[in-house]
């Protein structure tokens, strides 16, 4: 079974720019959670999708948003891009079954 | 508010000793906790978790333990291999399927 793929692993945007991060969970998974890891913080919870809905959401500003679409997979926005905001995010796919598993994250660095 | 606490950034420890890696937490309604276990440039992969109904859970070289009373869960590894170097997350959340809310993070680095 494949994994959890996240699209793209490196990313270099501006400040002010806008970015998409995708996320393609593992086959008959329904749930997508979305994470934003940097350095001391830990694991920042943004969002979770289900079934096309957004079912629980972090203490992010409004700059970040996220969907999902019929197939599972899922996509971040982030925009207006801040210095802030360079760190791994971090997609996890999940299923009662199965339970977590994670991607291996999208590098974003903002200059 | 962090809800799940690490509060070791680092910890090294000689090969074949034993690694304890410590968690708290603050929500009384956790009751299903995983530790996960990250390697630079990939993402956290499951390794072991334990639910409120017990207090150890054992699977080969690790050992979650919980204590519902403190708040506190460790991970304890024995012995040590280097390949264990990794950067330890624990999380925790009410029931399965639900939230996870995540730790900071310890960086494990077992010395050969």
């Amino acid at each position: 079974k494949a994994g959890v793929t996240q699209t793209p692993r490196y990313l270099i945007k501006t400040r002010g720019q806008q970015v998409t991060l995708s996320c393609s969970p593992i086959s008959g998974h329904r749930s997508v959670s979305w994470y934003q890891q940097t350095p001391g913080q830990g694991l920042q919870f943004l969002f979770e999708y289900f079934s096309e809905t957004q079912r629980n959401k972090g203490n992010f500003p409004g700059r970040f948003s996220g969907r999902q679409f019929s197939n599972s997979r899922s996509e971040m926005n982030v925009s207006t891009l801040e210095l802030g905001d360079s760190a791994l995010y971090l997609c996890a796919s999940s299923s009662t079954v199965d339970g977590y598993t994670f991607g291996s994250g999208t590098r974003l660095t903002v200059v | 508010d962090q809800q799940v606490k690490q509060n070791s950034p680092s910890l090294s420890v000689q090969e074949g000793r034993i690694s304890i890696l410590n968690c708290d937490y603050t929500n009384s309604m956790f009751d299903y906790f995983l530790w996960y276990k990250k390697y630079p440039a990939e993402g956290p992969t499951f390794l072991i978790s334990i639910s409120s109904i017990k207090d150890k859970n054992e699977d080969g070289r690790f050992t979650v333990f919980l204590n519902k009373s403190a708040k506190h869960l460790s991970l304890h590894i024995v012995p040590s291999q280097p390949g264990d170097s990794a950067v330890y997350f624990c999380a925790a959340s009410e029931g399965t399927g639900n939230q996870f809310y995540f730790g900071t993070g310890t960086s494990l680095t077992v010395i050969p």
